[in-house]
């Protein structure tokens, strides 16, 4: 079945680490998207990218940064600049670009916490 | 960007009672999505519906958009239906992006 894969499911790190989460999608979608939750909120954008080698910060970049060298991967480092990354982080993918039509599909999120 | 509203922010049901929550935003949008999110954090599409009406089962959905709101209605609730539904729009010449309300919780009670 197709859908997008995002692992690990839990995640802890450490003050001054850098980490990585994982979004994999065989969708063949163009469009990927990091959101980010935190608790009783809604969700709020880290990073766009619409096509392979490009990528589009979002309105809470700072402290994050991501690659889409690969179609089916965009993975989103959480960096030491990130002051307060414990949050519920959820990937998101869609196949055409701001129309939206087919649905934006996400996938079921990593939680990360800092010890 | 562009505000989004939900209301109420939590509810509280007998099962098979039914319910409306709402969403309300400040833009004309060219999308407007509601998702599911269950206990377990994963988000489920329900409706695609920038205006009009779709029925989906027990639940439909209707948005004007010239009045910039949408109600999704939820009929003879089931505790499976438990989680937080939020509403998403999107403006194509945002950066399309989709702003989200700060969702409703639903809890139903047997």
């Amino acid at each position: 079945d197709g859908g997008i894969t995002q692992s690990p499911k839990y995640l802890f790190r450490k003050e001054g680490q850098n980490v990585t989460l994982s979004c994999e999608q065989n969708l063949n979608h163009d469009a990927m998207y990091w959101y980010r939750q935190d608790p009783g909120q809604g969700l709020r954008l880290i990073y766009y990218s619409q096509i392979v080698n490009d990528f589009q910060k979002g309105d809470i970049a700072e402290g994050y940064s991501v690659s889409r060298e690969k179609k089916e991967s965009f993975p989103l480092t959480v960096t030491s600049a990130q002051k307060n990354p414990t949050a519920f982080y959820l990937c998101a993918s869609t196949q055409i670009p701001g129309q939206g039509r087919y649905g934006y599909t996400f996938g079921s999120g990593t939680r990360l916490t800092v010890v | 960007g562009i505000q989004v509203e939900q209301s109420p922010p939590d509810l509280i049901l007998q099962e098979g009672a039914n319910s409306t929550l709402r969403c309300n935003f400040s833009d004309s949008v060219n999308n407007l999505q509601w998702f599911h999110q269950n206990p377990w954090g994963q988000l489920i599409n329900l409706f695609y519906i920038p205006s009009g009406t779709k029925q989906n089962g027990r639940l439909s959905a209707t948005t004007v958009a010239t009045e910039r709101y949408s109600l999704l209605y939820i009929s003879s609730s089931q505790t499976t239906d438990s989680g937080v539904y939020f509403c998403a729009v999107e403006r194509w010449n945002t950066g399309n992006q989709f702003y989200f309300g700060t969702g409703t919780s639903l809890t139903v009670i047997p």
